[in-house]
Order: C-alpha cells, then structure tokens, then sequence
C-alpha cells in the first residue's frame, strides 16, 4: 500500500516569497492533516480535513498560512509571505478512524528553510 | 500544562539494556494512545498503539497504560543501537476527534 506523499521535500526561499505544499494521502483516508514540526518539538497541528471539509485550523496563522482539499482528496499548503519563523517540516499525515482508535500516518515531510 | 507531556532526555542506555519511555496526558476523555519513532532527519514512524489499560506487547516493545493515573510508557527490550531516536507520544479524543503529540524523548542507545 502507497504511504502518504509529498513534494517538494526540501525548499528554500527568501522571506517574504510564497511556498505551497502539496501531499497526497492514503488511499480511502477521508482525514488529512498538515503538521508543523520545529525542531526540537513534538509535530503541532496546523490544520486538519475531513474529507473536503475542515474540521480544525485554529493553530493556523490565517494571515500567511492556507490550506486546501479539493475533492477529498489532495491537499495543499500554502504560505505567503513567508517568515524566517517559518522554517520547520512541513508534515502531511492521512489516518483512519476504527471505533475509538484513530490511526495516523505521516508522509516523509517538506523541509522548509526561509533565509 | 501541556496535554500530552514527555521527559525531553537525553536518555542513554546501554545495548542490551531495557529502555523505558514515559507519557503523561492530561485529557481524561482520551481513549487511545500512540508511540512514533522518529530518527533523526526523517517523519514518524508509528510503532504501536494501546488503548486498554494493561500491556501491550509487539516484539521487543511493550506499550503500557495506566488510565487512572493517566499514564502512558513504552519500553524497548534488548535495547540496540538502532534504537536510537526521539519517541512521540500521542493521544487521541474520540469525542474531539483531535490527535495530540509530545515534544518526544530523545534515546541514545550505547554500543
């Protein structure tokens, strides 16, 4: 079975250009998250679908930062501008939900440098 | 206070030694609970879940849970060198619907 993908991997761009994301999860995963991961921390949600529709952005800075899941299935991130702040992984993850247990999978991640 | 709550470490072991990894979670609706391994330059890789009180054990992990006292652990037998990594715990609200993460533990496994 194909694991969540994504591209670019890497990126580096000067403040105050723009970036965008794009990440393909699990096949028949209707819950697709973006991640931000500093290092040193543990992965802080940014946003959060279910299916097209989303369920939780409140950790996304909505002045620079959007997200998108058309038809369900891919998603994008974007950033603009970008802050030095910024630079961190950008982890995209895809899960299933059985009963109570909600299990996620985290694609290889794109590493963001703003110089 | 942070939800899901973790010791930062370093933890050093020795090989062969028993390596054991500690949780704290603060939401009592929590229900199930994950560890990743994460090595260094690379994305989490899950390596089980718990959501029963009591042990859990898969090859040389053992996955604890304690949700009196709302606790999690993970232990690694036979602790090896490959070993080495930051573990994540998580835990999941089914009522939220909502996954939180730890700041993760370093391990540094000793030949």
């Amino acid at each position: 079975e194909a694991g969540v993908a994504q591209s670019p991997r890497y990126k580096i761009i000067e403040k105050r250009q723009s970036v965008a994301f794009w990440c393909n999860p699990i096949s028949g995963h209707a819950t697709l998250y973006w991640y931000q991961q500093i290092l040193g921390q543990g992965p802080k949600l940014l946003i959060q679908f279910q299916n097209n529709g989303v369920v939780d952005d409140s950790q996304l800075p909505k002045d620079r930062f959007s997200a998108e899941r058309l038809k369900g299935v891919d998603s994008t991130l974007k950033i603009q501008p970008a802050k030095l702040e910024d630079s961190a992984v950008y982890l995209c993850a895809s899960s299933f939900k059985q009963g109570f247990v909600n299990t996620i999978y985290f694609g290889e991640g794109s590493w963001l440098t703003v110089v | 206070q942070k939800e899901v709550e973790q010791n930062s470490g370093p933890l050093s072991v020795p090989e062969g030694a028993i390596a054991s990894l500690n949780c704290t979670y603060s939401d009592r609706v929590s229900q199930s609970f994950f560890w990743y391994r994460q090595y260094s330059g690379k994305s989490p890789e899950l390596i089980m879940s718990i959501y029963s009180n009591g042990d859990k054990e898969d090859g040389r992990f053992t996955a604890q849970l304690n949700k009196a006292s709302q606790y999690v652990s993970l232990l690694i037998r036979d602790s090896q060198p490959s070993d080495s990594a930051t573990y994540l715990c998580a835990a999941y609200n089914t009522n939220a619907g909502k996954s939180t993460f730890g700041d993760g533990t370093t391990l540094t496994v000793k030949p």
